[in-house]
């Protein structure tokens, strides 16, 4: 059974960093695409960023790019996103996800059950 | 990329079928096959209920459908089941290694 785990979550101040975790299990991870999806308190998904099992290609929201950087050990069979700079608007839930098919990014399934980010002072 | 556009909500009786409808542009929608659709149950994880605009994952049922018009696509929801209650997002592939959301639809059974 593919499991998901977020961790990393909290609160920071504005201007501060984060760096979320996802242990993946169930599945041979350095061959699956994974992602980062965020929603905002009572908002809908936002794409973040994803990244590809083999050749580790990043993919980035054009909003986020430059501020948040994806990353993955597949030696731990870990997921990372680092994000700086975190403002008001980066409040969230982050959730992540598996890419359906190989290295294909494009569909995720199935996701975790998130790690909350609040950024506030 | 901007956020496709659903309408906020939609709502059936037990056994009767609803379409949620997802509208982009050239540059998503219209110009690439695709397009997901996603349900999301209160407090819960999304899980993929169309991709390729047409193909269900295995274990989904056959009740969901998935079709696109030119640039809108829409997902339709056959012999409404209470368990159907939940909000529903369509994604896209938008170019240059972009995904983009819809807002998100509410479906309501009576």
């Amino acid at each position: 059974e593919v499991q998901l785990l977020e961790s990393g979550g909290g609160l920071v101040q504005p201007g501060g960093s984060l760096r979320l975790s996802c242990a993946a299990s169930g599945f041979t991870f350095s061959t699956y695409a994974m992602a980062w999806v965020r929603q905002a308190p009572g908002k809908g998904l936002e794409w973040v960023s994803s990244i590809r099992g083999s050749d580790t290609n990043t993919y980035y929201a054009d909003s986020l790019r430059g501020r948040f950087t994806i990353s993955r050990d597949n030696s731990k069979n870990s997921l990372y996103l680092q994000m700086n700079s975190l403002t008001a608007e980066d409040t969230a839930v982050y959730f992540c996800a598996k890419g359906v098919s190989g290295d294909s990014w494009v569909y995720m399934d199935p996701w975790g059950q998130g790690t909350l980010v609040t950024v506030s002072s | 990329q901007s956020a496709l556009t659903q309408p906020r909500s939609v709502s059936g009786s037990p056994g009767q079928s609803v379409t949620i409808s997802c509208t982009g542009t050239s540059s998503d929608v219209g110009a690439y096959n695709y397009v997901s659709w996603y349900q999301q149950h209160p407090g819960k994880a999304p899980k993929l209920m169309i991709y390729d605009v047409t193909k269900r994952p295995s274990g989904v049922p056959d009740r969901f459908s998935g079709s696109k018009s030119g640039n809108t696509a829409s997902l339709t929801i056959s012999g409404l089941q209470s368990d159907d209650e939940s909000k529903y997002y369509c994604c896209s592939y938008a170019g240059t290694y972009l995904l983009v959301f819809g807002g998100g639809t509410t479906l309501t059974v009576l």
